[in-house]
């Protein structure tokens, strides 16, 4: 079973630049979550759709950051523009269901690097 | 709203010896509690988890992880490290405190290194 696909892995961009993102979940997964991991700290939900609705993107900051998922699986997230904070690694995560218990498997992620 | 805490950013033991990651949790109503490992360049893997029955849940790798409710703790042992369990090791919770959802809330992360 191909697992949680993401490209690019790294991105070095330059600050107030756009980057994007992409993610292929595990086939039949009807929830994928983003995360952003920062050095040094847990991963952070950004957002987490199921299907092609967003259940939760409370913490997503929604002035620079944008994120779809059309027809209910593949996924892009978008920076718009790069802050330096915003450096971290980006994760992709899928699930079968909502469920609370359901387990989340992850892609190897993207690094992003803004200077 | 819920919170983990790993104590210790760093643990350092030798191989053969005794692993103990320690996590806590805070929440109103016991949540759901997961062990991720997160090997250098790669995504998380779950280890096991906790969601309700038997109170020590053993995963893979020999891992294992006793629920304590009365002490709000999730700790992960392993009785002889290996070289190979070098890797950096996340306690995660999800439940009513998290909106239901499925959402995970990750401690910062414990970075196991195993001496030979």
């Amino acid at each position: 079973e191909a697992g949680v696909a993401q490209s690019p892995r790294y991105k070095i961009i330059e600050k107030r630049q756009s980057v994007a993102f992409w993610c292929n979940p595990i086939s039949g997964h009807a929830t994928l979550y983003w995360y952003q991991q920062i050095l040094g700290q847990g991963p952070k939900l950004l957002i987490q759709f199921q299907n092609n609705g967003v259940v939760d993107d409370s913490q997503l900051p929604k002035d620079r950051f944008s994120a779809e998922r059309l027809k209910g699986v593949d996924s892009t997230l978008k920076i718009q523009p790069a802050k330096l904070e915003d450096s971290a690694v980006y994760l992709c995560a899928s699930s079968l269901g909502l469920g609370l218990i359901d387990t989340q498997y992850f892609g190897p992620g993207t690094r992003l690097t803004v200077l | 709203a819920q919170s983990v805490t790993q104590l210790g950013s760093h643990v350092s033991v030798s191989e053969g010896a005794l692993v103990l990651l320690r996590c806590n949790y805070s929440s109103s109503v016991p949540p759901y509690l997961f062990w991720y490992v997160q090997y250098p360049n790669q995504g998380l893997q779950l280890l096991l988890k906790y969601t309700t029955g038997a109170t020590l849940v053993k995963g893979i790798n020999g891992f294992e992880a006793e629920f304590k409710k009365s002490e709000t703790s999730f700790h992960l042992t392993k009785p002889s490290a290996h070289m190979s369990d070098a890797a950096e090791y996340f306690c995660a919770v999800s439940g009513v405190g998290s909106g239901n959802t499925g959402k995970l809330i990750f401690g910062q992360g414990t970075t196991l290194q195993v001496k030979p």
